[in-house]
């Protein structure tokens, strides 16, 4: 089928601290992938996205790498931020039909 | 350029009850999504449409969700009668071409309480 895996939350990190948030994904064909971001209070936005193997899409310090082997999409920060407090959702589109689904969102926390 | 509108930005009814929400666009955008998101969950796609037909509705509860999108611009989404269980945010999106190398847009959301 076609879903997307997330790693489960909270996650609460210490300021400057190194960031990963795991997603993996199964899908038919060759799927786009997407983190989406929704800071408290605010709607999703796009943060970072690949759309073909070996991509790397970055923003705002972070990466993610679309690793096909792996199937996954994993979301990294070296150094997180209190402003990076926020519920990050890993989403990936199919070809036909431009389907776009997303995980069930990880919240972060990062405290002073 | 304007963003994704939604109105209304809550709204709260009892069960049985009914409710729409209306959702426009960003100009030109030719597809558009509704999504469900519970409370502690991610956005669950109701319906997308492509203009004004409909792509995917596989998701929507059709015994009392509807929408449509009449001229291929904005869109309404009503449930009617309203359940316990469909309280939650209702998240509009569009995007103007195919998701696979562009991005959704998103309004800020109808967030529903059924009592």
């Amino acid at each position: 089928g076609n879903s997307v895996t997330q790693m489960e939350g909270p996650v609460t990190l210490s300021e400057e601290a190194f960031l990963t948030i795991n997603c993996t994904y199964t899908a038919t064909g060759y799927p786009s992938l997407f983190w989406y971001v929704q800071y408290p209070g605010e709607g999703l936005q796009l943060l970072l996205k690949a759309t073909k193997a070996d991509d790397k899409g970055s923003n705002k310090g972070f990466e993610a790498t679309y690793r096909k082997e792996t199937t996954s999409f994993h979301l990294e920060k070296g150094s997180v931020q209190v402003s990076d407090s926020a519920v990050y959702f890993c989403a990936r589109s199919v070809n036909t039909g431009n389907q776009f689904y997303f995980g069930t969102g990880t919240s972060l926390t990062v405290i002073p | 350029e304007a963003g994704v509108a939604q109105s209304p930005r809550y709204k709260i009814i009892e069960k049985r009850q009914s409710v729409a929400f209306w959702c426009n666009p960003i100009s030109g955008h030719a597809t558009l999504y509704w999504y469900q998101q519970i409370l502690g969950q991610g956005p669950k796609l109701l319906i997308q449409f492509q203009n004004n037909g409909v792509v995917d509705d596989s998701q929507l509860p059709k015994d009392r969700f509807s929408a449509e999108r009449l001229k291929g611009v904005d869109s309404t989404l009503k449930i009617q009668p309203a359940k316990l269980e469909d309280s939650a945010v209702y998240l509009c999106a569009s995007s103007f071409r195919g998701v696979n190398t562009g991005e959704l847009f998103f309004g800020e959301g109808s967030r529903l309480t059924v009592l």
